[in-house]
């Protein structure tokens, strides 16, 4: 089945220790976001993008960064982690059509715990 | 700033209660879609609406888009513990740049 995978589901890092999570999918979608989520809120957006267009939330921390190598794969770096970016990070995809809704498919996320 | 107002932000009942979840903006949507998650979840897409004064059924689930497609409002009916979970509304404005604009979230507990 086409799906949204993400590695790994649990991490747990160091405060300052830099984390890499992993994202990678079959649906061939061209477009691939980066969410953080804490405690039953709105996903906010840290980045997406748009084959290998990058685009930046202006409220993104620097600490923030992400790599797509290819169209199924897609990372996010936390170069420094401090407490406060302990959350659940989620990745989706969606297909660009030409008046589409941009409906999104999200991987099971990643709990990043910081210590 | 593009805000969509999702409300209640909690909501505990009984099984085989019904409810009311509604979404407002003052600005216009292309479409609107509703996720579900579950806890440790990512969310799940239910449905997507995109024309105004749309209504769409999903077994007990009833999806409206406003005339305007300014707001959106899922009702359950007879709802049973399985419905239990974070439910999302996110809106695709007309000149989005393929983002969504989140609503903040209802959490649903369904009481056996």
């Amino acid at each position: 089945d086409a799906m949204v995978i993400q590695n790994p589901r649990y991490q747990v890092t160091q405060f300052g220790k830099p984390v890499t999570l992993s994202c990678s999918q079959t649906l061939n979608h061209n477009v691939m976001y980066w969410y953080q989520q804490k405690s039953s809120q709105a996903p906010k957006l840290l980045f997406h993008y748009y084959d290998k267009d990058f685009n930046n939330e202006a409220d993104t921390p620097d600490n923030f960064q992400s790599r797509r190598p290819n169209t199924s794969f897609c990372f996010l770096d936390i170069r420094s982690p401090g407490l406060g970016d302990a959350a659940m990070y989620l990745c989706a995809t969606s297909r660009d059509v030409v008046g589409g809704a941009y409906e999104q498919y999200f991987g099971p996320g990643t709990r990043l715990t910081v210590t | 700033t593009q805000l969509l107002e999702q409300s209640p932000q909690f909501l505990s009942i009984q099984e085989g209660e019904n409810l009311t979840v509604y979404c407002n903006s003052s600005s216009v949507f292309s479409s609107l879609q509703w996720y579900r998650q579950e806890p440790g979840e990512g969310p799940v897409l239910l449905v997507t609406v995109v024309t105004g004064g749309e209504v769409k059924k999903l077994k007990r689930l009833t999806f409206q888009f406003g005339d305007a497609r300014k707001d959106s409002s899922l009702h359950i009916t007879a709802a049973q513990p399985g419905d239990t979970g974070l439910y999302l509304c996110a809106g695709a404005l007309v000149d989005s740049n393929y983002q969504l604009i989140w609503g903040a979230g209802t959490k649903l507990i369904i009481k056996p």
